[in-house]
């Protein structure tokens, strides 16, 4: 299975971006990585994926590392409703099973 | 979580009976994943469906559990002669199969054992 290493939890002030850090070492080249968030317990949501470059969108940005041993998901402006557990994850979601580890906690306070 | 619908959202049997879990992907999806989460612990895979065929069933229990999807109508995870520890909330997640596509996840079914 995929394994990723991530922060267990992280605190970010509302109004300032939040960095998710995430370590997948053993990603292979044709790998893409996704972020998922899940809000208490509704399904989990997709935030963002990328393979090399780069990426942005309406939620998030993400940022790979050239070797693309690891990544970080930034969320530019955390509000309240940003406080979830954030998976990262990578492999072949699209043709099989995802996994998930334990993710990170992001708690955004006032 | 708009577009990959399931239903009910929550389901309350007692030992013995039998569970069905429904779920419809997004429009233009044909790939269906069921997902477990057991109280305090993390979505472990359970199935991979394309049109009535599976894909991937690794994540299945043995026994009791079976998943489908047929041709016409929703995808459908059925659960026979349920147990206590049966009881988790259940996610169906659908993507179009096509490569690097993520997959959307619906909000759960949560299955309560009495």
């Amino acid at each position: 299975d995929a394994k990723t290493t991530q922060p267990t939890s992280m605190d970010c002030a509302e109004g300032r971006a939040a960095n998710l850090p995430c370590n997948h070492s053993t990603i292979s080249g044709n790998e893409y990585v996704y972020w998922y968030r899940q809000i208490h317990s509704q399904g989990p949501q997709y935030i963002i994926h990328g393979l090399k470059n780069n990426e942005t969108n309406e939620m998030a940005s993400l940022i790979i590392t050239e070797d693309r041993k690891s990544s970080t998901l930034i969320l530019p402006h955390a509000t309240l409703r940003d406080t979830a557990v954030y998976y990262c994850i990578y492999g072949g979601t699209s043709y099989g099973k995802l996994t998930f580890g334990q993710g990170t906690i992001l708690t955004v306070h006032p | 979580n708009a577009g990959v619908m399931q239903n009910p959202r929550h389901l309350v049997r007692r030992r013995g009976q039998e569970a069905r879990l429904r779920c419809s992907p997004m429009k233009g999806h044909s790939h269906v994943y069921w997902y477990r989460q057991l109280p305090e612990e993390g979505l472990k895979f359970m199935v991979y469906l394309q049109k009535e065929n599976i894909i991937d069933e690794s994540g299945m229990p043995k026994e009791r559990f079976s998943a489908e999807f047929p041709k016409e109508g929703p995808s459908i995870l059925r659960i026979q002669q349920v147990v206590r520890g049966d009881s988790a909330a259940y996610f169906c997640a659908s993507s179009p199969g096509q490569s690097n596509q993520p997959q959307h996840f619906g909000d759960g079914t949560r299955l309560s054992i009495l």
